[in-house]
């Protein structure tokens, strides 16, 4: 059974910073894209960055471009998203998504997620 | 690529027909998805590429369409099915973008 669960989430001041963990299990992590979607307080999807399953892609949404950087450990069949310079839009639920197989891509399984809150 | 929803909430009872639409502000193919989401909890993805009913979705869900216009269907509302549903391109992967929901609620 594939399994994702988010960790990490806090509530943390403007301008400050904080990692995120997705951890994988039910499926061989390394083959697979991974993606970071996030949902503000009351809206919509966002998605926010991908990384391919060797880790050498990257992309970014333009309104997390230079503050947040994903990654991946293979080894520990875990993703990670570090987000810097934290503003109060970025406010939101975070979820971890795996990118499915077949062409053209979806989002096959989301974790739970995990609430980010920048606050003074 | 913008993609829109509409309408951004209707009411129905069980057993209604109910469908969505998608648009696209450009033309996608067929990379299209559909996702439900229930209060507090992750999406689901119901149909992909555009049509594709998801492994373990019920088949009174149906998705049609091409190109810019894309529509979800419910054939007989059940109690389950009251949730929001999204849209989702995938055709400018991996920027991909989500329509602005669905929210389908009891009358």
């Amino acid at each position: 059974e594939v399994q994702l669960l988010e960790s990490g989430g806090d509530l943390v001041q403007p301008g400050g910073s904080l990692r995120l963990s997705c951890a994988a299990s039910g499926f061989t992590f390394s083959s697979y894209a991974m993606s970071w979607v996030r949902q503000g307080p009351g809206k919509g999807l966002e998605w926010v960055s991908t990384i391919s399953g060797s880790g050498d892609r990257v992309d970014y949404a333009d309104s997390v471009k230079g503050r947040f950087t994903i990654s991946r450990d293979n080894s520990k069949n875990t993703l990670y998203l570090q987000m810097n310079s934290l503003r109060g839009e970025d406010t939101a639920v975070f979820y971890c998504a795996k990118v499915g197989a077949i062409t053209p891509p979806n989002f096959d399984y989301w974790g739970q997620g995990t609430l980010v809150t920048v606050s003074s | 690529i913008q993609m829109t929803q509409s309408p951004s909430s209707l009411s129905a009872s069980v057993g209604d027909r109910v469908t969505i639409t998608c648009r696209a502000s450009q033309s996608i193919s067929r990379y299209l998805n559909w996702y439900q989401q229930k209060p507090g909890k992750a999406p689901k993805l119901m149909i992909y590429a555009a049509s594709a009913l998801q492994n373990g979705v019920p088949s009174r869900f149906s998705g049609s369409g091409s190109g810019t216009e894309f529509s979800l269907t419910i054939s007989s509302l059940q109690p389950e099915d009251f949730a929001t549903y999204y849209c989702q391109q995938t055709y400018s992967t991996p920027r991909d973008t989500f329509g602005g929901g669905t929210k389908v609620e009891m009358k």
